[in-house]
């Protein structure tokens, strides 16, 4: 157990459809990270936030739309759902330093029929 | 630009050697590595910034060659736990923009 949670675990929606996704990080981590992984696309970096503000963005559709909130928690809010954005999202993480070891959350599945 | 992973897949005996590099065609920053089983979320390894410095843990070690834009990932004397798809990303400026390989399988046999 890497002590960073996600939920829902398995989501499964429609196109056109908005769903959100959290993660909680590890205690005292201010750092958390989003990644998608879909068989096409591979592993992506989505965004990264420290402490509540966008630290860094990459791939990340302007569909797709992400925060973190006071209590360190975080949510990724996808929006007009595409087949295409069925895969597992993954939430990581971190400590004050970038180097710091990243800690993974179980992953959520999103299905969009 | 994604960078390129090679081999794609590596069979090993117990106890055998294995190398994966990660080739970039632009000027990088930092590389990370991570290892992935089956059906489970990514495992970080660890983060190699520019300047050619190595790091290990355990019998899994990597260096980092900025001149080349390349870096290689060593495990040494390989367990059944080494198996699985290890993944580099790759950053040009220290910002954590990563882009990632598209994997390696490694699967270590008794």
């Amino acid at each position: 157990d890497s002590g960073v949670t996600q939920t829902p675990k398995h989501l499964i929606t429609a196109t056109g459809q908005r769903v959100t996704l959290r993660c909680s990080p590890r205690s005292g981590d201010l750092s958390v990270y989003w990644y998608q992984q879909s068989l096409d696309q591979g592993l992506q970096f989505l965004i990264q936030y420290y402490n509540g503000e966008e630290r860094a963005k990459g791939n990340i559709l302007e569909r797709f739309s992400a925060q973190q909130f006071p209590d360190l928690h975080s949510e990724l809010n996808l929006s007009s759902l595409e087949l295409g954005d069925s895969a597992l999202y993954f939430c990581a993480s971190t400590g004050r330093e970038a180097t710091d070891t990243q800690y993974f959350g179980p992953g959520t599945r999103l299905t969009v029929l | 630009q994604q960078p390129v992973q090679s081999p794609q897949a590596v069979i090993l005996r117990e106890g055998e050697d294995a190398v994966i590099n990660c080739s970039s065609s632009k000027a990088l920053y930092s590389v990370h590595w991570y290892r992935q089983k089956h059906g489970e979320a990514p495992v970080f390894l660890m983060i190699l910034l520019k300047g050619g410095e190595q790091k290990g843990h355990d019998k899994i070690s990597a260096s980092f060659n900025e001149k080349k834009q390349q870096s290689s990932l060593y495990l040494t004397a390989s367990q059944l736990s080494y198996s699985g798809t290890y993944f580099c990303g790759t950053a040009s400026g220290s910002n954590y923009k990563l882009t990632f390989g598209k994997g390696t399988l490694l699967t270590v046999n008794p």
